[in-house]
């Protein structure tokens, strides 16, 4: 389909690991998400990437994350040394632009678990 | 530092009632609110949502109603269908120049299940 697609789907891994995830949006859209829900929370925003501006990183917990994107396309979430507190789902999301008119189109998330 | 609330966790409906998720918020420069529905293993996808300048938008069986002076929207689905059992999400984003601006804060969601 045509939607936004995310792997792996799944992801175990041990405590000081490096693990690298990958988004692929929908054709088009120049603006990705990076989100993460762990257990019991809500959607915590991470990153997002708009077009070929500065990043806006604002939301990454630690040095240990980091973000990628080739273009408007293929985008990559890398997080070194995980931990067990960085066992979560993480969802991509893409846009024809920012939030706000623009709806965000989410792809079915990676859970990783950290051991 | 929690900016967007659904302060219940869960909520459970009779088919054909109606079922209404809160949703409070303290950014006083969110001036756009969405909710998305999520079911399990998937992505939340898009529900409906409202502009700041509004107080009430509706789509079909769904209505969003925003109390801006409260800090406070609501999400009202009727008649409630078994299908709507899912997990919602209320959001939030801001204007141009702020911090939230670009990217979206969500609540904690709400579990609703629409009993047949």
């Amino acid at each position: 389909g045509a939607g936004v697609s995310q792997s792996p789907s799944n992801k175990v891994t041990e405590k000081g690991k490096d693990v690298e995830l990958r988004c692929d949006p929908i054709s088009g859209h120049t603006a990705l998400y990076w989100y993460r829900q762990s257990l019991g929370q809500g959607l915590e925003f991470l990153i997002y990437f708009q077009g070929n501006s500065a990043p806006d990183k604002s939301g990454l917990p630690s040095d240990r994350f980091s973000a990628e994107r080739t273009g408007e396309s293929v985008s990559t979430l890398t997080i070194q040394r995980t931990q067990q507190e960085d066992s979560a789902v993480y969802l991509c999301a893409s846009s024809q632009g920012l939030a706000g008119d623009n709806e965000q189109f989410f792809g079915p998330g990676t859970r990783l678990t950290v051991l | 530092d929690q900016q967007v609330k659904q302060n219940s966790p869960s909520l459970s409906v009779q088919e054909g009632r109606i079922s209404i998720l809160n949703c409070d918020y303290t950014n006083s420069m969110f001036d756009y609110f969405l909710w998305y529905k999520k079911y399990p293993a998937e992505g939340p996808t898009f529900l409906i949502s409202i502009s700041s300048i509004k107080d009430k938008n509706e789509d079909g069986r769904f209505t969003v109603f925003l109390n801006k002076s409260a800090k406070h929207l609501s999400l009202h689905i009727v008649p409630s269908q078994p299908g709507d059992s899912a997990v919602y999400f209320c959001a939030a984003t801001g204007r141009a120049g702020g911090t939230s601006y670009g990217k979206l804060t969500f609540g904690q969601g709400t579990i609703l299940t629409v009993h047949p």
